[in-house]
């Protein structure tokens, strides 16, 4: 089965840094997408992962680890901007629906000044 | 400059009428996705086309329908049968070899 499980809500402070947990159990796995999504807006990518390890990108960083499925996202000297959903999202490749990605429900992350 | 376009970015619609939402894209991408996404419940898979002519079910398509006539367009038909049509519906596109998806700015549909 598909499944994709992260916080609901979370909340930290202008400057300060945050990490967004992300895990993950699909039938077969090519890569892990990390989205942020602001109010009533689409989704806008931020990182990739397909091999263990740590993707730096600016501000933001993503991980992950394939033998725990586990990923994380983690957003330095946070901003108020970044008040946003993080949607984290599996690519499967196995069956029918090779290329498509399965997302988790999202956490919406508050900036607090 | 490419992208995927969806129309209307608001739509209002009586109960019992069926509506018709627009996706169109100039990526040359092969794959197109409908999302529909509710608060609390994350995005969850419409329908999905990989070609042209060819589309496959997803986690909730009861109530909708679609078709890929053309590779640039996948319209998203919300029948009177779908119980609950009001929420924010996305539509993705990808090419090959598969990546990730590049998003519409979405439709927010209200039924009334």
């Amino acid at each position: 089965g598909q499944n994709i499980d992260q916080p609901t809500e979370m909340t930290a402070t202008e400057g300060a840094i945050v990490q967004i947990n992300c895990t993950y159990q699909t039938s077969g796995f090519n890569g892990l997408f990390w989205y942020q999504q602001h109010a009533g807006e689409a989704p806008t990518f931020l990182s990739y992962n397909v091999l263990d390890g740590l993707e730096e990108k600016g501000r933001f960083s993503s991980f992950l680890s394939r033998s725990k499925g586990y990923s994380y996202l983690l957003l330095k000297e946070l901003q108020m901007k970044d008040s946003a959903s993080y949607l984290c999202a599996v690519r499967e490749i196995y069956g029918g629906s090779q290329g498509n990605l399965i997302f988790g429900k999202g956490t919406k992350l508050s900036v607090k000044p | 400059d490419g992208g995927i376009t969806q129309s209307p970015k608001y739509l209002f619609r009586k109960e019992g009428q069926n509506v018709t939402l627009s996706c169109e894209q100039n990526l040359n991408h092969d794959a197109m996705y409908w999302y529909r996404q509710d608060p609390g419940q994350g995005l969850r898979l419409i329908y999905y086309s990989q070609i042209v002519n060819d589309f496959q079910k997803g986690d909730i398509a009861e109530g909708y329908s679609v078709s890929r006539e053309k590779k640039e367009s996948f319209p998203l038909t919300v029948t009177s049968a779908q119980k609950n049509p009001t929420a924010f519906y996305l539509c993705a596109s990808t090419g090959r070899p598969p990546k990730g998806y590049t998003f519409g700015s979405g439709t927010r549909l209200t039924v009334v």
